[in-house]
């Protein structure tokens, strides 16, 4: 079955600290993953991908095959950065399976 | 920057009534999609469009919901006989070509309030 699970409904941190949104996922062929960020009062809007191996906002994730994992990363948390995060996949169709989201708060 | 923009942002409505909920996608893309957000839950496909034929629906989209594309701008949700668990926020997404290198822009949402 196609799962995407986050384990964290919210995690929160002070400006400044590390920061690392779990992400796994159950697919039994090649996935592709996705980040998603919904910021207060705005619509959902993709972060990165995993094909792109690119860093957003400071952000990157890596994709672990052996683990399942897609886990998003950034070293410095910034205020602007609270938001809801979604992690999703791909299969070989277009439609996106989400898992339940990670409120990201940061204190400053 | 051109965006999906969905009408309405909120709709009550009564169990049993029939509601349509409308998207404008950007101009230029060919597909179209549908997901829902029941409260406290995961976002959910619901139906993928393309060419004026769906091209994929989960088990969420039964005979309940429809889907169409009525002119060359809005595509539309109908959901035939609303239930309480129809209760959710709809979000309509368009691409504008198939396959991962292109990113589903996603609208705003319709919170649809079944009473």
């Amino acid at each position: 079955a196609q799962r995407v699970t986050q384990p964290e409904k919210l995690l929160s941190v002070f400006k400044g600290a590390p920061v690392e949104l779990k992400c796994n996922y159950s697919y039994s062929g090649s996935p592709e993953l996705f980040w998603y960020v919904q910021y207060s009062r705005q619509r959902l809007q993709l972060l990165l991908r995993h094909i792109s191996r690119e860093s957003i906002k400071g952000f990157t994730a890596d994709l672990n095959k052996g683990e399942t994992s897609f886990h998003l990363k950034k070293p410095f948390a910034q205020e602007e950065d609270s938001a809801m995060y979604y992690c999703a996949l791909s299969s070989n169709t277009d439609k996106l399976i989400f898992g339940t989201g990670t409120r990201l708060q940061v204190f400053p | 920057e051109p965006e999906v923009t969905q009408t309405p942002s909120h709709q009550v409505t009564q169990m049993g009534q029939e509601v349509i909920l409308r998207c404008v996608p950007i101009s230029n893309h060919l597909y179209f999609y549908w997901y829902r957000q029941i409260l406290g839950q995961k976002v959910e496909f619901l139906v993928s469009f393309y060419n004026n034929e769906i091209s994929e629906k989960s088990e969420i989209f039964d005979d309940q919901f429809s889907v169409e594309r009525p002119d060359g701008s809005n595509f539309t949700l109908k959901i035939r006989s609303t239930k309480l668990e129809d209760s959710a926020m709809y979000f309509c997404a368009s691409s504008g070509g198939r396959g991962h290198s292109y990113e589903q822009y996603f609208g705003p949402g319709t919170r649809l309030t079944v009473t």
